[in-house]
This record gives C-alpha cells, sequence and structure tokens, in this order.
C-alpha cells in the first residue's frame, strides 16, 4: 500500500534555483494539498486541490507554483529559491469531502543555500 | 482568521498515567477537527476525526472530544505507554474560505518506562 508518496526525501539548493518537489497518491483521492513545516509553527497550508485542473491558494503561496493535470499527482514547484524556503515540506490527500482523514506523504526535508 | 493553539508545548509523564492534551481555536465555525501524531523524522498518521455536529471519537485509548461553543478540543490518552511518545496536532477545518486546515504547533509528548 503506498498511499501518498513523495521525492525526493532531501534536497539541498542553491539560492536562484528551481526545483520540483513531486507527490503523487494511489488511492484516487480528489483532495490533495501541500504543507511546509517550521520549528514551533506547525504546519502551513501552501497551495491544495479539490480535483484535476483545480488548485487554489492556501495560507503561503508567495514563491510556490502548483498544477493538478491527473488525480494521481499534485506536484510543487518552487520559482526561485530562497532561504527562507528552507523548510519540510508534507503532501496530502483526503478522499471526496472535506470530513475525510488526511493521509499524508513522509515528507521533503529541503534546504536552500 | 482562524488560529489554533495546543498547550502544553511538552509534556513528559511516567508509563500508565492517563493525560489530557488541549486544542483551542478562535472561530467556531469549523467543518471539522481532527488529531494528528507524528513520530520523529516521519509524516503526519491521522488519530481521529470530529465533525462539527459529533462531540467525541474514540480509538482504542484515544478520546477526541470537540466543543464548538468554547472553541476546544482535548485528547485524552488512557494508560499511557512509552510507545505514546510522539508529537500530537490537532487541526482546523473551517466551514468557508475554502479547503484550508489551520494546524497547532502540536504538544510533544514522551512517556517514561
Amino acid at each position: 500500500n503506498a498511499g501518498v508518496t513523495q521525492t525526493p526525501k532531501f534536497q539541498v539548493l542553491k539560492t536562484g534555483q528551481s526545483m520540483t518537489l513531486q507527490c503523487a497518491q494511489d488511492m484516487n483521492h480528489e483532495y490533495m494539498s501541500w504543507y511546509r513545516q517550521d520549528p514551533g509553527m506547525g504546519l502551513r497550508l501552501i497551495h491544495y486541490s479539490v480535483g484535476a485542473g483545480i488548485t487554489d491558494q492556501g495560507e503561503v503561496p508567495n514563491g510556490y507554483n502548483v498544477s493538478r493535470s491527473t488525480t494521481e499527482d499534485f506536484p510543487l514547484r518552487l520559482l526561485s529559491a530562497a532561504p527562507s524556503q528552507t523548510s519540510v515540506y508534507f503532501c496530502a490527500s483526503n478522499n471526496r469531502g472535506a470530513n475525510t482523514e488526511a493521509f499524508f506523504g513522509q515528507g521533503t526535508r529541503l534546504t536552500v543555500v | 482568521k482562524q488560529e489554533v493553539t495546543q498547550i502544553p508545548a511538552a509534556l513528559s509523564v511516567p508509563e500508565g498515567e492517563n493525560l489530557v492534551l488541549n486544542c483551542s481555536f478562535t472561530d467556531s465555525a469549523i467543518y471539522n477537527l481532527q488529531w494528528f501524531r507524528q513520530d520523529p523524522g516521519k509524516g503526519l498518521t491521522s488519530l481521529l476525526l470530529i465533525q462539527s455536529s459529533q462531540r467525541e471519537q474514540t480509538s482504542g485509548r484515544l478520546n477526541a472530544s470537540l466543543d464548538k461553543s468554547s472553541g476546544r478540543s482535548t485528547l485524552y490518552i488512557a494508560a499511557s505507554q512509552p510507545g505514546d511518545s510522539a508529537t500530537y496536532l490537532c487541526a482546523a477545518l473551517p466551514n468557508t474560505g475554502g479547503f484550508k486546515t489551520i494546524f497547532g504547533a502540536g504538544t510533544r509528548l514522551f512517556v517514561k518506562a
């Protein structure tokens, strides 16, 4: 049972570089979300999607882009990495409807130097 | 704007003790309240989800309650075990403004053998 798979697990970027964090789920879930987790701050929502072709901004969207061309995949793009984007990034999915539990990936630890 | 607060930030108890973790939220207009467990370096695992129309949910030694009028939820852990050591996070989904879950910063629990 793969669930939610995130790649890579670790990444070091130089300031100004761009990259894509991958997220894939095999549960046919409609809802997918990206969060960042920083020490002492809990998780903050970056972007989310309620279905293929539909995305919306969360609490901290600046510097990040998303797209949802398929139900399974929800990649997060860093356009021009900054040290402030050093964080642990989590992808999550929920089945149809908001009143369903969220399933999380194992996270991507990103360092921007 | 919804804010979610968890107190205490850290808690250390001897094995076998019953304990309560607290979560408070500022806006009672929520769709649901969810409790998660996070082990070091891992993703989040959903423990319990309480819909806005419910008062509590139970799973094994865990019981979560919801009081929307006072803006509080508690997670009760009975007969704590060293394996319960982890960070526990609560998250509220507002019922307006899209699928934007708001997380607390978590309570780090250590159960001593």
